[in-house]
């Protein structure tokens, strides 16, 4: 268990529709990462946040957004779904603002399917 | 662009066999070398690699990096069917971290 945390486990919805993904940290890190996992793509870092501010930002769709909160916890956002969005959904956390510097560690994912 | 590249893709070993996992890379302002085990759930850290040269341990796994070839490799001794799993590589930039499409590694009993 890494200590950080995500809900929903799992989240079925339709096109079209928006869903929120939630995340919480390890106690101490203060910077969040979300990932995007899928079976041809791998991998594909999204968007970082450190204590509350956006601190990079990857390949993340404009339909997508997320925020972090003063209790550090994140919350991402997919709007406007489509199917090619389902995948799995990755928190990471870390103790420092370098997502390259410091070790990150992840949570257990959301599995997002879109039908 | 920045890349990761990982060989082999797949590779399917007895117990009590040694393996070695390559990964290569282009990193755009290179801080770190990652790996990470996958095993139908969340990455697991494994290593973080940072100067080049000095082998990190931790039981039957180590691994080193190379900056100059820009190349890492992960060492695993006397393999059990336990490390059956999808090993990731990421290099970490200044931003983020961009990982390579992993090694599923099969050992077989």
């Amino acid at each position: 268990d890494s200590g950080v945390t995500q809900t929903p486990k799992h989240l079925i919805t339709a096109t079209g529709q928006r869903v929120t993904l939630r995340c919480s940290p390890r106690s101490g890190d203060l910077s969040v990462y979300w990932y995007q996992q899928s079976l041809d793509q791998g991998l594909q870092f999204l968007i970082q946040y450190y204590n509350g501010e956006e601190r990079a930002k990857g390949n993340i769709l404009e339909r997508f957004s997320a925020q972090q909160f003063p209790d550090l916890h994140s919350e991402l956002n997919l709007s406007s779904l489509e199917l090619g969005d389902s995948a799995l959904y990755f928190c990471a956390s870390s103790v420092g603002p370098s997502g390259g510097a410091y070790e990150q560690y992840f949570g257990p994912g959301t599995r997002l399917t879109v039908t | 662009e920045d890349k990761v590249v990982q060989s082999p893709l797949s590779l399917v070993v007895h117990e009590g066999d040694t393996v070695t996992l390559n990964c290569s890379y282009e990193v755009t302002n290179f801080r770190s070398l990652l790996w990470y085990k996958q095993e139908k759930k969340a990455p697991t850290f494994l290593f973080m690699l940072t100067s080049s040269g000095i082998e990190k341990k931790s039981g039957r796994l180590s691994s080193i990096l190379d900056k100059k070839e820009l190349f890492s490799i992960l060492n695993i001794t006397a393999t059990q069917t336990g490390d059956s799993a999808v090993y990731l590589c990421a290099g970490g930039s200044q931003g983020n971290l961009i990982f390579g499409k992993g090694t599923k590694l099969s050992v077989k009993p």
